[in-house]
């Protein structure tokens, strides 16, 4: 059973554009929301992260919004750059001490 | 990057033979993962370590055991390789530092083909 669901699989987008990723979550237990970032050849770092008493997050131009309701959220890049061109995973857990269920990751390619 | 190192970096090998990869922190985290990343499947975790000589199973753990006698070190072992389990594999920690508990540091990989 797949407890995050993220979409799109792929995605391309000129530079300067505002690529946007979605993940929908199933639990309502989850309280911890993350952004990981990977690219070729390297692990996944952490990008951004957000918990659900929040409706956003901004950090530099990426942009988590999270609608509780709904039970999704999703990753903004604004200004998107060339380098920005990654894998990037939704994630979500419960609790201090859980495990990450990671989404199945979107490859981002920004054109130059 | 966290203290993470992984090995071997990359390692061809064949049906039916034992293979043990090697993850090795000096960041003194509680928490390490074994996850295995395939193309449409993302991040799947294989085992955790919740302490020394404390292991549980992920979701894709058949034909994989681990151990952690020291905190510093978690082994992933493949006891008769096949192919499926060729993949990328990688080692995660959390819990320490001025990080949240729920932020994992990876590794950067161990590339694994199994002929």
């Amino acid at each position: 059973q797949q407890q995050v669901k993220q979409s799109p699989q792929s995605l391309i987008v000129q530079k300067g554009g505002i690529p946007i990723i979605n993940c929908a979550y199933e639990n309502t237990a989850f309280d911890y929301f993350p952004w990981y970032q990977q690219f070729p050849g390297k692990g996944p770092a952490l990008l951004i992260a957000i918990r659900p008493d929040v409706s956003e997050k901004k950090e530099g131009r990426f942009t988590i919004s999270f609608n509780k309701s709904a039970k999704q959220f999703s990753l903004h890049i604004m200004d998107s750059q060339p380098g920005d061109s990654a894998t990037y995973f939704c994630a979500a857990s419960k609790g201090r001490d859980d495990k990450i269920i990671f989404g199945k990751g979107t490859r981002l390619h920004i054109l130059p | 990057d966290a203290g993470i190192t992984q090995s071997p970096r990359h390692k061809v090998t064949e049906t039916g033979t034992p293979v043990t990869l090697r993850c090795h922190q000096t960041e003194n985290h509680r928490y390490m993962y074994w996850y295995r990343q395939d193309p449409g499947h993302g991040l799947r975790l294989i085992h955790y370590s919740y302490g020394v000589k404390d292991t549980d199973k992920g979701e894709v753990s058949d034909g994989y055991s681990v151990s952690r006698s020291k905190t510093e070190d978690f082994l992933l072992t493949l006891e008769s390789a096949t192919s499926s389990q060729t993949s990328v594999y990688f080692c995660a920690i959390s819990g320490g530092g001025s990080g949240s508990y729920n932020e994992q540091f990876f590794g950067p990989g161990t590339r694994l083909t199994v002929l």
